[in-house]
């Protein structure tokens, strides 16, 4: 199962909005409604910020919001903020006996 | 409020066998519905599943490392233990555990990660 496809790097000033790709196949990404999204400061654990492609758990500001198009799903930050810079990953449910999932390779978010 | 953390070596010699140990607070592994999975990240890579133990002692293994691959639990301690033999220097990368769920009400699984330890990393060398 090949990674999905993420953009290495984004930028923006705070308070503008950025988005971020994610790009699988009609077997991952395209096929299921199961897409999340990572946010990882570093040193820090990996905090969940979308799930079920457009689903924000509890606690995660409405700034953040999930989306997608067929084999492409994108998370968009409005009102950028410093605290917003970090590493951000999108993963997809492959549909695999194992029920695992496969990850993208991570975009890094700088707030100008 | 739950929390993972994992603990092992920081360098492994080729060939060894590598134990990893997740060590998990604000829930149980023996609740319905409760799952802990392994996630690795080498670097400059992307992240890549490992393997998954079920509240029902079901286990799972990524199909190109199932035969290096072992996963269990012990309940009574919270912790959740990783080994991958015949360690190599591509298996350098920092080691995550991660909580997941399948919804006994719904009765489907979710297909995300909604706790996750900080990593550790872990290097392959002689």
């Amino acid at each position: 199962q090949s990674a999905l496809t993420q953009p290495a790097s984004v930028s923006g000033s705070p308070g503008q909005s950025i988005t971020i790709s994610c790009t699988g196949t009609s077997s991952d990404v395209g096929g299921y409604n199961y897409v999340s999204w990572y946010q990882r400061h570093p040193g820090k654990a990996p905090k969940l910020m979308i799930f079920d492609v457009i689903n924000r758990p509890s606690g995660v500001s409405n700034r953040f919001s999930g989306s997608k198009s067929g084999n492409t799903a994108s998370l968009t930050i409005s009102g950028l903020q410093a605290e917003d810079e970090a590493d951000y990953y999108c993963s997809s449910y492959t549909g695999s006996s194992t029920l695992d999932v496969v990850f993208g390779g991570g975009t890094k978010l700088t707030v100008l | 409020q739950v929390t993972l953390k994992e603990s092992g070596p920081a360098l492994v010699k080729p060939t060894q066998t590598l134990t990893l140990t997740c060590t998990f607070s604000g829930f149980s592994l023996s609740t319905s519905g409760m799952r802990v999975s392994w996630i690795r990240q080498p670097p400059g890579k992307a992240l890549e599943w490992l393997a998954r133990i079920d509240w029902d002692d079901d286990k799972f293994y990524s199909t190109s490392l199932k035969t290096r691959l072992t996963i269990s639990k012990d309940t009574s301690k919270n912790q959740v233990v990783l080994t991958m033999t015949n360690m190599d220097p591509v298996d350098t990368a920092t080691y995550y555990c991660a909580r997941t769920r399948y919804d006994i009400l719904t009765g489907y699984s979710v297909f995300y990660f909604d706790y996750w330890g900080q990593g550790t990393l872990v290097t392959v060398s002689s």
